[in-house]
């Protein structure tokens, strides 16, 4: 079973319209949440940063996360042609072990002008 | 301007070659790592570094070695022993072990 499972897409919307992103994971002992923006061949850009359960926005992005269903959720309103991109989610331990990121597949978003 | 810098960010190699990737941070992160990026699959971590001259073994970890003599420096050494090199390799640093990851451009490894 993996560990963070992602749709990878491709999802195509229209220009304005609210995209909803969004990761389950398995492993009831992450504590932090991330969402990455990243365009072809580029490397990945920190969108959200959250610890636990809740909500957290960031201009036209929203991150949710609601550990007791393990699901974690990216919105973003009006959205841009500027938008289009992949986007990962990514988990951690609090402590202990090791350091890396647990990421998804990522999501390749369309936004259609 | 503070940040991660990789180069080079195309490299070529034939089979059988070591060769090296660098990073470079001016972030004064403690926290270096190192992730494979293949098409369709998400990030996979290959090593890390908490500290100057301490590091750890990732996921991926065989094939690869790094160093860690500088706190700014974590290069990464693809062996010939790794099977399948071809891949984007991407390096990230973080201020200590549970602060947010940034991550440097990214080098495109093709091994022929």
């Amino acid at each position: 079973q993996k560990e963070v499972e992602q749709d990878p897409g491709p999802l195509s919307v229209p220009e304005g319209a609210i995209v909803s992103l969004n990761c389950t994971y398995s492993n009831s002992a992450f504590q932090y949440f991330m969402w990455y923006r990243q365009y072809s061949r580029k490397g990945p850009e920190l969108l959200m940063y959250t610890y636990s359960s809740g909500n957290k926005e960031d201009g036209r992005f929203t991150a949710q996360v609601d550990k007791s269903s393990k699901y974690i959720s990216l919105f973003i309103r009006d959205s841009q042609p500027s938008d289009s991109a992949t986007y990962l989610c990514a988990t951690r331990y609090s402590g202990g072990g090791a350091d890396g990121l647990t990421f998804g597949k990522g999501t390749h978003l369309i936004i259609q002008p | 301007d503070g940040g991660i810098t990789q180069s080079p960010k195309y490299l070529f190699r034939k089979e059988g070659q070591n060769v090296t990737l660098s990073c470079e941070q001016n972030l004064n992160h403690d926290a270096m790592y190192w992730y494979r990026q293949d098409p369709g699959q998400g990030l996979r971590l290959i090593y890390y570094s908490q500290i100057v001259n301490d590091f750890q073994k990732g996921d991926i970890a065989e094939g690869y070695s790094v160093s860690r003599e500088k706190k700014e420096s974590f290069p990464l050494t693809v062996t010939s022993a790794q099977k399948n090199p071809t891949a984007f390799y991407l390096c990230a640093s973080s201020i200590d072990r549970v602060g947010e990851q940034y991550f440097g451009p990214g080098t495109r490894l093709t091994v022929t």
